[in-house]
């Protein structure tokens, strides 16, 4: 099992470009989620999905898109990059809300 | 899903054990009690959770107030590897649940 996978790992971009930070699953969980967390900060719930076709917002759903066309994968869509969302990015998944496995965290700067 | 406040910092020495204080006072009856460390540089790993009983595990034991408006994680020998950032949530799990929202989290050190 490779657990949660998100790739990249590092990515610069600059202001206005846009792109997708993929996440996939191999443990067949149905619950989804993307957090940020800014240097020094908490976690901070961007979106979250409880099963294929399922998307919901979190605490900061603005600027970011998200979809979920099957169980393994939740991409994570950036439009218009910005400064402010220069962040650690993690990916989690789980079975039920119970205990969340998180991915190793994609590394954003804007530029 | 209940706001959760902990302190900023704590401090313990190694060896010895640490009680995590976590409140959650507007907690429904649906909302279990997780809590999640995050290491240095490392995404963040579960710790435990659970609804209204005490619960233990190979890392830690959680201690749910009677009337579960606050809780406890307790690491019975704080080690240097439990350097951490610890964070509590009151969140629903299962059927309408699943939106786990973190607290500001609290910063433990351990001391040799």
């Amino acid at each position: 099992n490779a657990g949660v996978t998100q790739t990249p790992k590092f990515r610069i971009l600059k202001i206005g470009q846009s792109m997708t930070l993929q996440c996939t699953q191999d443990m067949n969980h149905n619950y989804m989620y993307w957090y940020r967390q800014d240097p020094g900060m908490g976690l901070k719930l961007i979106y979250y999905s409880v099963g294929a076709g399922i998307t919901d917002k979190g605490e900061v759903p603005n600027g970011y898109n998200v979809s979920r066309s099957t169980t393994e994968d939740f991409p994570l869509r950036l439009e218009l990059a910005a400064p402010s969302q220069t962040s650690v990015y993690f990916c989690a998944s789980s079975y039920a809300g119970e205990e969340l496995f998180f991915g190793e965290g994609s590394r954003l700067t804007v530029l | 899903d209940a706001k959760t406040t902990q302190p900023n910092s704590m401090e313990s020495n190694e060896e010895e054990p640490v009680h995590l204080p976590c409140n959650h006072s507007t907690i429904s009856g649906t909302d279990y009690i997780h809590w999640y460390r995050q290491l240095p540089s490392q995404g963040p790993e579960y710790v435990i959770h659970g609804l209204t009983s005490n619960v233990n595990n190979r890392m830690a034991s959680l201690a749910i107030a009677e009337d579960r408006k606050s809780s406890t994680l307790i690491l019975h020998r704080a080690t240097l590897r439990d350097a951490a950032v610890y964070y509590c949530s009151a969140t629903r799990t299962g059927n309408q649940g699943g939106k786990l929202i973190f607290g500001q989290g609290t910063e433990l050190s351990v001391k040799p």
